[in-house]
């Protein structure tokens, strides 16, 4: 599909465990964003890539959390020693940077649950 | 502290009419605004946005208007149809639109038959 992609949909993991969730972006789309969407809350901006390196990571919650992107491609986002305050929809955007506002078009996201 | 307000949670229109959803911002830095819908189990959609430049956006039934001044803008969906109930998520950012978005909390439109 021509769309942002998500895996998994859905991720239920213990206390304690690292998790790993993938983004695929559109493709040719250099700037790639990931947010975290708690129940009830709006969407929180945690890091964007531009290209493969990161100007901003301001919004990472903790040192536990880390995210890579290979190229400008794939981009994995690393929860470790999961909390359960880390329960969220995990979502990632892509977006052609340079155009006009460089509108972010969004993935169906990864729904985690930490127990 | 929320940079992107939305204080109505809900917002109940009958199909046909006009329905206005409304967003307040803090931050006078933002400079591109954009609005997305989202559907249960969907990652948001993207609707409309406006530059600062600009006073009004219009894109078949969707209106954006922004008001600087009041660090105000609204979405009017006109005639409201049974699809266009969902969440409407108001986000702004920076840099001319490269930065990470800051969203409101979102307003749950229904559209009632």
């Amino acid at each position: 599909g021509a769309g942002v992609s998500q895996s998994p949909s859905n991720k239920v993991t213990e206390k304690g465990k690292d998790v790993e969730l993938r983004c695929d972006p559109i493709s040719g789309h250099t700037a790639l964003y990931w947010y975290r969407q708690r129940l009830g809350q709006g969407l929180e901006f945690l890091i964007y890539f531009q290209g493969n390196s990161a100007p901003d990571k301001s919004g990472l919650p903790s040192d536990r959390f880390s995210a890579e992107r290979t190229g400008e491609s794939v981009s994995t986002l690393t929860i470790q020693r999961t909390q359960q305050e880390d329960s969220a929809v995990y979502l990632c955007a892509s977006s052609l940077v340079g155009l006009a506002g460089g509108t972010q078009y969004f993935g169906p996201g990864t729904r985690l649950t930490v127990l | 502290d929320q940079q992107v307000k939305q204080n109505s949670p809900s917002l109940s229109v009958q199909e046909g009419r006009i329905s206005i959803l409304n967003c307040d911002y803090t931050n006078s830095m933002f400079d591109y605004f954009l609005w997305y819908k989202k559907y249960p189990a969907e990652g948001p959609t993207f609707l409309i946005s406006i530059s600062s430049i600009k006073d009004k956006n219009e894109d078949g039934r969707f209106t954006v208007f922004l008001n600087k001044s009041a660090k105000h803008l609204s979405l009017h969906i006109v005639p409201s149809q049974p699809g266009d109930s969902a969440v409407y998520f108001c986000a702004a950012n920076t840099g001319g639109g490269a930065d990470g978005l800051t969203f409101g909390k979102g307003t749950h439109l229904i559209i009632q038959p």
